[in-house]
């Protein structure tokens, strides 16, 4: 299994530029989540997913949005690009579990996002 | 409001010195509790969580975390740290009931040869 993946690994956009950005899991995992790592904040919950064709604004949902058509497939969309939105983007996976909360999320390896 | 604080933003030790990171929640309730692990240009690696039962948890990697339910606190100990263990860690709390987790803002380790 590769567990979660994330494409790309890192990228460059100008300013107004748009851009999607890829997470895939092969693990049959329900919930599907969306975060952004800043120095010194830790990370911060962008959009979250409780299944296919469900999503939900998290913490800073603001100049993004979300997709997930397919179970397997959690897109994050940046429409028109910020130097504010510069960070690394994690997508994490858990499996729905018999309680909320109290499965651990998976994570993917991170993308490397610059805005210019 | 729930909130996860770690209070120490830097922690550098002597490798095979003991370790001790600390995580305070607040949370009305008993929430669930997570150590992760994040090396450099990687994902987060889960290293623990707690979320019933006793107390003292076991995890990967030598690492254990007490749940003080009294102090709201889930602090991160290894007896003997290896060099290996260079990294930055979060402490999680994901609450009982929901979907959604929330971080701190994460204790970088230096281990010094």
């Amino acid at each position: 299994n590769a567990g979660v993946t994330q494409t790309p690994k890192f990228r460059v956009l100008k300013t107004g530029q748009s851009m999607t950005l890829l997470c895939a899991q092969d693990m049959n995992h329900e919930y599907m989540y969306w975060y952004r790592q800043d120095p010194g904040m830790g990370l911060r919950l962008i959009h979250y997913s409780v299944g296919e064709g469900t999503t939900a604004k998290g913490e800073v949902p603001d100049g993004y949005n979300v997709s997930r058509l397919k179970k397997q497939n959690f897109l994050l969309g940046l429409e028109s690009a910020a130097p504010s939105q510069t960070s690394v983007y994690f997508c994490a996976s858990r499996t729905r579990g018999l309680a909320g909360g109290q499965n651990e999320q998976f994570f993917g390896p991170g993308t490397r996002l610059t805005v210019l | 409001a729930q909130s996860v604080t770690q209070p120490d933003i830097h922690i550098t030790v002597s490798e095979g010195a003991s370790l001790e990171l600390r995580c305070n929640y607040s949370y009305g309730a008993t929430p669930y509790l997570f150590w992760y692990v994040q090396s450099p240009g990687q994902g987060l690696q889960l290293l623990l969580k707690y979320f019933s039962g006793d107390t003292l948890v076991q995890g990967i990697k030598g690492f254990e975390a007490e749940f003080k339910r009294s102090q709201s606190s889930f602090n991160l100990r290894k007896p003997s740290v290896h060099w290996s263990d260079a990294a930055e860690y979060f402490c999680a709390v994901g609450a009982p009931g929901t979907y959604k987790y929330i971080f701190g803002t994460g204790t970088r380790l230096k281990v010094l040869a």
